[in-house]
């Protein structure tokens, strides 16, 4: 069971560099979603998709841009790398709207540092 | 605005121990609760959910949650905490129907156990 899938695991970054997070999902989900991890601040929304096609700012865009490449994958982009952007990156999925929905199912994660 | 505060960052109980760990909410309307655990350099496990009915709600590796309506809370609980539970705890709800069922994260509680 593949589940949600993030490439790559870990990356190293200098500062003004790009690069791009790839995720992708087997599970059929409408919506896609991209987390960041830092100490003592929980997860924290990022971008999501609700449903291929669409894409919407979350809590802490800035930085960021994404794609919903299909209804499988959602990659993160970093256009100019900043230190304060090392963190660690959640992708993760679930069908969306409804009763059942809402449960999320998340990638293993991606460790960036930006230096 | 939605969100979720854990007021304990770090929890140390011994093997054997009960443990609770605290969770309070703020959603206008009736919640979608989540429990995820998170072990080391890993990504984050659904531990239980509450959409709806029994406000008990039994979940994996021993774990139950108690939905409060009248005190906004949503407290993990076990019996007897073995070593292996020794992780990050992490409290969420669900943003609705309109906002392509994302969550909205606690900031964690880090659990140690001593022998």
């Amino acid at each position: 069971n593949a589940g949600v899938t993030q490439t790559p695991k870990f990356q190293v970054l200098k500062t003004g560099q790009s690069m791009t997070l790839q995720c992708a999902q087997d599970m059929n989900h409408n919506s896609m979603y991209w987390y960041r991890q830092d100490p003592g601040m929980g997860l924290r929304l990022i971008y999501y998709s609700a449903s291929e096609g669409t894409t919407d700012k979350g809590e802490v865009p800035n930085g960021y841009n994404v794609s919903r490449l299909n209804k499988r994958e959602f990659s993160l982009r970093l256009e100019s790398a900043a230190p304060s952007q090392t963190s660690v990156y959640f992708c993760a999925s679930s069908a969306g709207q409804g009763r059942t929905g809402n449960t999320i199912y998340f990638g293993e994660g991606s460790w960036l540092t930006v230096v | 605005a939605q969100s979720v505060t854990q007021p304990d960052i770090h929890i140390t109980v011994s093997e054997g121990a009960s443990l609770e760990l605290r969770c309070n909410y703020s959603y206008g309307a009736t919640p979608y609760l989540f429990w995820y655990v998170q072990s080391p350099g890993q990504g984050l496990q659904l531990l239980l959910k509450y959409f709806s009915g029994d406000t008990l709600v039994q979940g994996i590796k021993g774990f139950e949650a108690e939905f409060k309506r009248s005190q906004s809370s949503f407290n993990l609980r076990k019996p007897s905490v073995h070593w292996s539970d020794a992780a990050e705890y992490f409290c969420a709800v669900g943003a609705g129907w309109n906002q392509g069922g994302k969550l909205i994260f606690g900031q964690g509680t880090e659990l140690s156990v001593k022998p």
